[in-house]
């Protein structure tokens, strides 16, 4: 059965602080590994993975995999209140014809005190 | 705990079929469950939310007659794409929550839906 893990569950940082988010997966016919935002209406988009070691980075956000290891870390630098939310990582698993599976991790509750 | 069973998890049909792919949560009641679409570039739109034992409430350009949404319990949530054409082709995803102020969701697999 395919799993994905994130740690920690919560976290409460001070403004402008560095935080690293964990997602760990164990899935048969990996495809991509996606990291969403979660906040009003439908989780928000961050990253697609899908090689090991190449660095995604999007303003202060940025991700990397790690396939040997099965996980991946989301970093954010500079923390603002606007950060706070839940944070998911999913991963695409596939059998062939696409994409087929979607497992989501429980998500890391971020908040970001000011 | 907190499972979110979606089923089936992959569907094939002809071009005006309807469709039912269902929802479960296994192990809590979920006072709500809503319904996405994934589209190529993993962005998720919100289709709809679905609170148990009342009408679902559609985001803006969802079609309702098209996309019934029905949350008889509160363990099962169902979305029927009525006379799916190809366009409807996709990856549709629920969640559920438990209710509370974390706003966390639980996930279901997913459903791949192709319309021939």
């Amino acid at each position: 059965e395919d799993k994905v893990v994130q740690s920690p569950l919560s976290l409460v940082v001070h403004e402008g602080d560095t935080v690293t988010l964990n997602c760990s997966y164990e899935v048969t016919n990996f495809r991509s590994l996606l990291w969403y935002k979660q906040e009003k209406k439908a989780p928000t988009f961050l990253f697609m993975l899908t090689s090991s070691g190449i660095e995604k980075k999007s303003g202060r956000l940025s991700s990397i995999l790690d396939k040997k290891e099965l996980f991946s870390i989301l970093n954010i630098t500079a923390t603002q209140t606007g950060d706070s939310a839940i944070y998911l990582c999913a991963v695409e698993s596939y059998s062939g014809g696409g994409a087929d599976g979607l497992t989501f991790g429980k998500g890391t509750h971020l908040i970001i005190q000011p | 705990g907190a499972v979110v069973s979606q089923h089936p998890s992959r569907v094939i049909c002809k071009s005006g079929t309807s469709v039912k792919i269902e929802c479960r949560s296994l192990d809590f009641q979920a006072t709500t469950m809503f319904w996405y679409r994934q589209f190529p570039k993993k962005s998720l739109m919100l289709m709809a939310t679905s609170n148990e034992g009342s009408k679902a409430t559609y985001e803006q350009g969802v079609e309702k007659d098209k996309f019934l949404i029905n949350h008889a319990s509160l363990t099962l949530s169902t979305l029927t794409v009525t006379s799916a054409h190809p366009e409807d082709s996709s990856f549709y995803i629920c969640s559920a929550s438990r209710g509370g102020s974390t706003g966390e969701l639980f996930f279901g697999e997913g459903s791949r839906l192709t319309v021939l």
